[in-house]
């Protein structure tokens, strides 16, 4: 595609669900990220893949989050029994490779925890 | 780990010249770079330092002294629609990662 898309753009959950947010990043783009970004504060890192392999997941904030990329192509971030401090604005980025200097950010995925 | 410090507001008129000023700290500094992001909208990717000096694109020039820990996006003639809050990143090459750290952003506000 043109930009790096996610979905839902939205997401409204009760507490104790689960949620599944949708990365798909530019066509060829290796290095994918994940992050979160709280109103008014940068983008806080939670995990990066190199291809299909998830090479740094320090920033996940606990075992409730997990992600995948299993084809090295769309990603999905899983948050688990969701909590109300999970609700933040969700974040990907793309990038050629791991050296490159640009990274290209999706329009994030609001996930508001009720 | 890294850190990063930066202004949390700047204010100045149209047509005027703007510093944003970015510090850091860091093991293995890779490169730094600069992002806008409007509100309601996602970052978008503005310059890269990697070598001291100044990078100039258009009306935008960003700087880098890797002695210092220290680099500053300069924006001229400001435009009302400059008004948006600017981040500053550092890649760190540590563990082979080259994973970008977003500072917690500058927001510029541009008046009349």
């Amino acid at each position: 595609g043109a930009g790096v898309s996610q979905s839902p753009r939205y997401k409204v959950t009760k507490r104790g669900q689960d949620v599944a947010l949708r990365c798909d990043p530019i066509s060829g783009h290796v290095s994918l990220y994940w992050y979160r970004q709280a109103l008014g504060q940068g983008p806080e890192f939670l995990t990066y893949f190199n291809y299909e392999a998830q090479q740094d997941k320090s920033g996940l904030p606990n075992d409730r989050f997990s992600a995948e990329r299993p084809e090295g192509s769309i990603s999905t971030l899983t948050i688990q029994r969701t909590e109300q401090r999970d609700s933040a604005m969700y974040r990907c980025a793309s990038s050629l490779g791991q050296t490159n200097t640009e990274a290209f950010f999706g329009q994030g995925t609001r996930l508001t925890v009720v | 780990g890294q850190s990063l410090e930066q202004p949390s507001e700047v204010t100045a008129v149209e047509g005027a010249i703007v510093q944003i000023n970015c510090t850091y700290q860091t093991s293995g500094f890779y490169g730094l770079s600069w992002y806008q992001q409007h509100d309601g909208g996602a970052p978008t990717f503005l310059s890269y330092n990697a070598l001291d000096g100044l990078e100039e694109t258009g009306r935008f020039s960003s700087f880098l002294s890797r002695s210092d820990s220290y680099g500053y996006l300069l924006l001229q003639e400001l435009q009302m629609k400059d008004s948006a809050s600017y981040f500053c990143a550092v890649r760190d090459s540590t563990g082979g990662s080259y994973i970008p750290t977003f500072g917690r952003g500058t927001s510029l506000i541009v008046h009349p």
